[in-house]
């Protein structure tokens, strides 16, 4: 049973970067055909896809975020980044980790991670 | 705004039959198909329906969904109160090269 964890600092001054971790355990972020994403949702608010490495390492970014995102894979440790730069209080947020997977033929968010919440504030 | 288009609330009695609509263009909905997420309260959203009309193992056949044009829409019949949550759908947008969600639904049980 693959289940996922997000970890990281729950308090983010602006104009600093955001960091969170995502363990991923019970299978191995390095195989079969899997995106590894990272979706957020302000408070009371709509989901927002931020954006996903490939089991490749291949990457691709919210259009609206791309300038301040980064993520990336530690295949070592089964574990996949979040890096948002230049973070102000719009970016206030529960952040989860996510699956992506071919379900009989199609993509969706399989498994979702339980969700961290990240405040950005003085 | 959302990319994709939902309206903010609906409601309904127990047993009785629920649709919530999703609404985009043919960058997304149009040339993709519909994931339907439900997310009650504090929890992280689950996959209900896939391929715009799939159900994975485990989600009750009260749940359907279908897609026609840029649109899409979730039904749920036999309505109960553990119904009672957010519901989103999502699709791949050709445009943006990324995953686009509705606004969320939220659904209650009167």
């Amino acid at each position: 049973q693959v289940q996922l964890q997000e970890s990281g600092p729950g308090l983010v001054k602006p104009s600093q970067t955001l960091s969170l971790t995502c363990t991923v355990s019970g299978g191995s972020i390095s195989s079969g055909f899997y995106y590894w994403s990272w979706i957020r949702q302000p408070a009371g608010k709509e989901l927002e896809w931020i954006g996903r490495i490939y089991t490749s390492g291949s990457t691709n970014y919210n259009p609206s975020l791309k300038s301040r995102v980064t993520i990336s894979g530690d295949t070592s440790k089964n574990q996949f980044s979040l890096k948002l730069s230049s973070v102000t209080a719009a970016d206030t947020a529960v952040y989860y980790c996510a699956r992506e997977a071919l379900v009989s033929g199609y993509y969706a968010f399989d498994i979702w991670g339980q969700g961290t919440m990240v405040t950005v504030s003085s | 705004q959302s990319v994709l288009t939902q309206p903010p609330s609906a409601s309904g009695t127990p047993g009785q039959r629920v649709t919530i609509s999703c609404s985009g263009s043919s960058s997304n909905i149009g040339s993709n198909s519909v994931n339907w997420y439900q997310q009650v309260p504090g929890a992280a959203p689950k996959l209900l329906i896939y391929s715009s009309n799939q159900r994975p193992s485990g989600v009750p056949d009260r749940f359907s969904g279908s897609k026609s044009g840029t649109s899409a829409s979730l039904a749920i019949s036999g309505l109960q109160s553990e119904d009672e949550a957010d519901y989103y759908c999502a699709a791949w947008d050709d445009s943006l090269s990324g995953w686009v969600f509705g606004g969320g639904t939220k659904l209650t049980v009167l």
